[in-house]
């Protein structure tokens, strides 16, 4: 079964960087973009941008251009994503998400197995 | 980016209620659009992919409808589990992008 684990909570301080990992079971790593997605708490869903396992290809989300980078373990199956120049409000809970396509109306790309999330804390 | 809006931002509701979640896009985006559910504590869930199509396993009273700019998840009867947050979200852009949230409480 398709599984996503992330790594587990951090505490940084401003101006710090965080990376996190996220490390994919039961399917090709490879054959499916893998998103990064936050909550602040009591907020809600945020993208960040995506990878593509096979090339390392990224797309960001404008907000996040300069301060995201997202790489790539394909040996070990792992996505990471590193955030840097930390502010208090990045705090919230970090998702890795796997992309799919679907058929309907139209063929969509959907995502369909989340991770358990990554509570980031900036704190001084 | 596309910029996805959605109303009301949160609503009261009783067990076996009809629910109406509109999401509107800044742009058309056909029938790129998806719905999923997030209760506290979780990540979200996929209900409706592609507008209309109901995810596997997901039950028949989650229905979806719209195309272009303007788009509706409904609820047809309220179940006590149903209780929870619901995101639209676009695909028709490399750059997904969610809808704020319309949080669904027990009235």
């Amino acid at each position: 079964q398709v599984q996503l684990v992330q790594s587990g909570a951090e505490v940084k301080k401003p101006g710090a960087s965080v990376k996190v990992s996220c490390k994919a079971s039961g399917y090709t790593f490879t054959g499916y973009y893998m998103h990064w997605v936050r909550q602040a708490p009591g907020q809600g869903l945020e993208w960040m941008g995506r990878i593509n396992p096979n090339s390392g290809g990224t797309n960001y989300a404008q907000k996040f251009q300069g301060r995201v980078t997202m790489t790539r373990d394909t040996s070990i199956s792992t996505a990471y994503m590193e955030l840097s120049r930390l502010r208090s409000d990045d705090t919230a809970v970090y998702y890795c998400a796997r992309e799919s396509t679907k058929m309907g109306t139209v063929t969509t790309s959907l995502v369909d197995y989340w991770g358990q999330g990554t509570l980031v804390t900036v704190s001084s | 980016d596309i910029q996805m809006t959605q109303s009301p931002s949160s609503l009261s509701a009783s067990v076996g209620d009809r629910v109406t979640i509109t999401c509107r896009a800044s742009q058309s985006i056909s029938s790129y659009l998806n719905w999923y559910q997030q209760k506290p504590g979780k990540a979200p869930k996929l209900l409706i992919y592609a507008a209309s199509s109901l995810q596997s396993g997901v039950p028949s009273r989650f229905s979806g409808s719209g195309s272009g700019t303007d788009f509706t998840l409904t609820i047809s009867s309220l179940q006590p589990e149903d209780f929870a947050t619901y995101y639209c979200q676009q695909s028709y852009s490399t750059h997904f992008t969610f809808g704020p949230g319309t949080k669904v409480d027990i009235k």
